[in-house]
């Protein structure tokens, strides 16, 4: 199974912050990544797919990047909705994996 | 719209057979490409993909739970069903299904707890 690690694993940020969240692969996955936020008691929701295409409707402030076993997640500058758990998913072979997670909370 | 929702017991006995089915609309699995994923995520803990059903009844499982689960459809009823047996209590979670057209999960339901206990 492919492994997938995140870091940090938690990010105290304020409103206005450039954040930036690291996931990487055990092995290469091209640019089959996706990443999601999950809020407290919410299901996830699809923020980036194939690495860096914003899913509809997300603002743009997300962004993605990457291929091989590096990726990244980008929010520009931080809104107070933004305050949430984002995951990682490798799509690349089965088992599907997720990272374990990084919580973005008010500094 | 794409909604989707779990519906299963809400608590089962340890090495009971849990089944959850998910109810969506707004999509048919007998079209192309489409597909519905199992996942779960226990509580204060991340998501772990469990099984996956595609429009032409392909099927894939993950390698640890491969042989306690069995994923399945009914395309005239727009569910897809999901068995795990011999529960035990670190299968407590919150089991949410997902669907798409890829292999990322575009929609999801709201999630079903599950607490095995006796």
């Amino acid at each position: 199974d492919i492994q997938m690690t995140q870091s940090p694993s938690s990010v105290s940020a304020s409103v206005g912050d450039r954040v930036t969240i690291t996931c990487r692969a055990s092995q290469g996955i091209s640019g089959w990544l996706a990443w999601y936020q999950q809020k407290p008691g919410k299901a996830p929701n699809l923020l980036i797919y194939a690495a860096s295409s914003l899913q509809s409707g997300v603002p743009s402030r997300f962004s993605g990047s990457g291929s091989g076993t590096d990726f990244t997640l980008t929010i520009s500058s931080l809104q107070p909705e933004d305050f949430a758990t984002y995951y990682c998913q490798q799509a690349n072979s089965f088992p599907f994996t997720f990272g374990p997670g990084t919580k973005v909370d008010i500094k | 719209q794409v909604t989707l929702k779990e519906s299963g017991p809400a608590l089962v006995k340890p090495t009971q057979t849990l089944t959850l089915t998910c109810t969506f609309s707004g999509f048919s699995l007998s079209t192309s490409a489409m597909r519905v994923s199992w996942i779960r995520q226990p509580p204060g803990k991340a998501l772990e993909w469990l099984a996956r059903i595609d429009w032409d009844d392909d099927k894939f499982y993950s390698t640890s739970l491969r042989t306690r689960l069995t994923i399945s459809k009914d395309t005239s009823k727009d569910q897809v069903v999901l068995t795990m047996t011999n529960m035990d209590p670190v299968d407590t979670a919150t089991y949410y299904c997902a669907g798409g057209s890829g292999t990322h999960f575009d929609y999801w339901g709201q999630g079903t707890l599950v607490t095995v206990s006796s």
